[in-house]
């Protein structure tokens, strides 16, 4: 069965800490995983893939098929990264079809 | 560039009823995917269409339909309202080649059935 599994539905940290939000997933072929964030008031947006190996605003994330996870890190949280965030695994070869989890708000305390 | 452009943004039905919404995508991106989200069972794909083709559906009852419009704009509709058909629904649109994964949200539709 394909599925994204975001344990934590509440995350809650200080601003200047360390961050780590979990992502576990289940497929069977080769995954391509993302994450997407939701700021208040704004659309949902693609925050990052694991195949650009990128940090975007301090966030990065690893593809780690042993344990398929694909956990989104940033080492010191700014107040602005308060926001819902998703994980989101592509299951089809062909076309745009995502399996979202049931996402994480984080909240960045001053 | 404008971006995904979904009317209406509120509406309320009634069971038994039927609904349609618009989605227009970013100017040049083919495809189009539909999502439904509700506080229960999050964002669930519905169906993508790329070039007036059905390309991907999920798991949704038959009474869920979309299509695709030349100029790629797309509807979906919903027949036969139940309660549980409230939700946010989302349009996402891509530039349908590649860049798997890289969805423009719209800000969504929200329905309501009473």
């Amino acid at each position: 069965a394909q599925r994204v599994t975001q344990p934590e539905k509440l995350l809650s940290v200080f601003k200047g800490a360390p961050v780590e939000l979990k992502c576990n997933y289940s497929y069977s072929g080769s995954p391509e995983l993302f994450w997407y964030v939701q700021y208040s008031r704004q659309r949902l947006q693609l925050l990052l893939r694991h195949i650009s190996r990128e940090s975007i605003k301090g966030f990065t994330a690893d593809l780690n098929k042993g344990e398929t996870s694909f956990h989104l890190k940033k080492p010191f949280a700014q107040e602005e990264d308060s926001a819902m965030y998703y994980c989101a695994l592509s299951v089809e070869r062909v076309g745009q079809k995502l399996v979202f989890g049931q996402g994480t708000r984080l909240t960045i305390n001053p | 560039k404008a971006g995904v452009t979904q009317t209406p943004r509120y509406l309320i039905k009634t069971r038994g009823q039927q609904v349609t919404l618009s989605c227009s995508p970013i100017s040049g991106h083919r495809s189009v995917s539909w999502y439904q989200q509700t506080p229960g069972q999050g964002l669930q794909f519905l169906f993508e269409y790329f070039s007036e083709t059905q390309r991907n559906k999920g798991n949704f009852p038959g009474r869920f339909s979309g299509r695709q419009f030349s100029n790629s704009r797309s509807e979906m509709n919903v027949s036969t309202l139940e309660l549980g058909d409230s939700a946010l629904y989302l349009c996402a649109s891509s530039s349908g080649q590649g860049a798997v994964g890289e969805l423009f949200f719209g800000e969504g539709s929200r329905l309501t059935v009473l």
